[in-house]
């Protein structure tokens, strides 16, 4: 069985670019997670999406959003990148909203801002 | 506000020596509770989890936590460390079943042969 896959894998922009990473959770999962991983500050929550819908959000400002489509994969998009948006981008997948539901985690994507 | 705290950033021990990664919490009332690892090319992986029950709580890979909701810890250990278990180590809290994980800064295990 595949795992969560996510695209792409390195990408490299400057500020003020936009940028759109991409998950694919594990099939049959509907819940999708998505974390920032910044150096030395662990990984904070973004983003979690269900059967389509957004819900719940970390403190993040707008310009961080996403969406989830009817096969379940997501999207997350940054605007206006800054160079603190420089991290690590994981995406989980879990069969189902809650926390009974282990999340399973992708190989994450690593965004440079230059 | 509601935190994770893991108090060591690095921990070094030698191959065969016991470990214990400390984790502390803020919360109100009792949390969901998780330890996870993250191991160079292996992605995020959950080590175990605590929702209510026994206090002392079997993972895979041989690590155990225990909750003690007196010091508002959930500390990691492990009898005997093998070179395989260096990585990052992450403890993490939901305050409720439909809510968010957050995730501590993590300790980083170097082991010494």
């Amino acid at each position: 069985e595949a795992g969560v896959t996510q695209s792409p894998t390195h990408l490299i922009k400057t500020r003020g670019q936009q940028v759109t990473l991409r998950c694919s959770p594990i099939s049959g999962h509907t819940s999708v997670y998505w974390y920032q991983q910044a150096l030395g500050l662990g990984l904070q929550f973004l983003l979690w999406y269900d059967e389509g819908e957004e819900r719940n959000r970390g403190n993040f400002p707008p310009r961080f959003s996403g969406r989830q489509f009817p096969n379940y994969s997501s999207e997350l998009n940054v605007n206006a990148l800054e160079l603190e948006d420089s991290a690590l981008y994981l995406c989980a997948s879990s069969l189902g909203q809650g926390l009974y539901n282990e999340q399973f985690f992708g190989p994450g994507t690593r965004l440079t801002v230059l | 506000a509601q935190s994770v705290t893991q108090p060591d950033i690095h921990i070094t021990v030698s191959e065969g020596a016991s470990l214990e990664l400390r984790c502390n919490y803020s919360y109100g009332a009792t949390p969901y509770l998780f330890w996870y690892v993250q191991s160079p090319g292996q992605g995020l992986q959950l080590l175990l989890k605590y929702f209510s029950g026994d206090t002392l709580v079997q993972g895979i890979k041989g690590f155990e936590a225990e909750f003690k909701r007196s010091q508002s810890s959930f500390n990691l250990r492990k009898p005997s460390v093998h070179w395989s278990d260096a990585a990052e180590y992450f403890c993490a809290v939901g305050l409720n079943r439909d809510d968010k994980i957050i995730f501590g800064k993590g300790t980083r295990l170097h082991i010494l042969p």
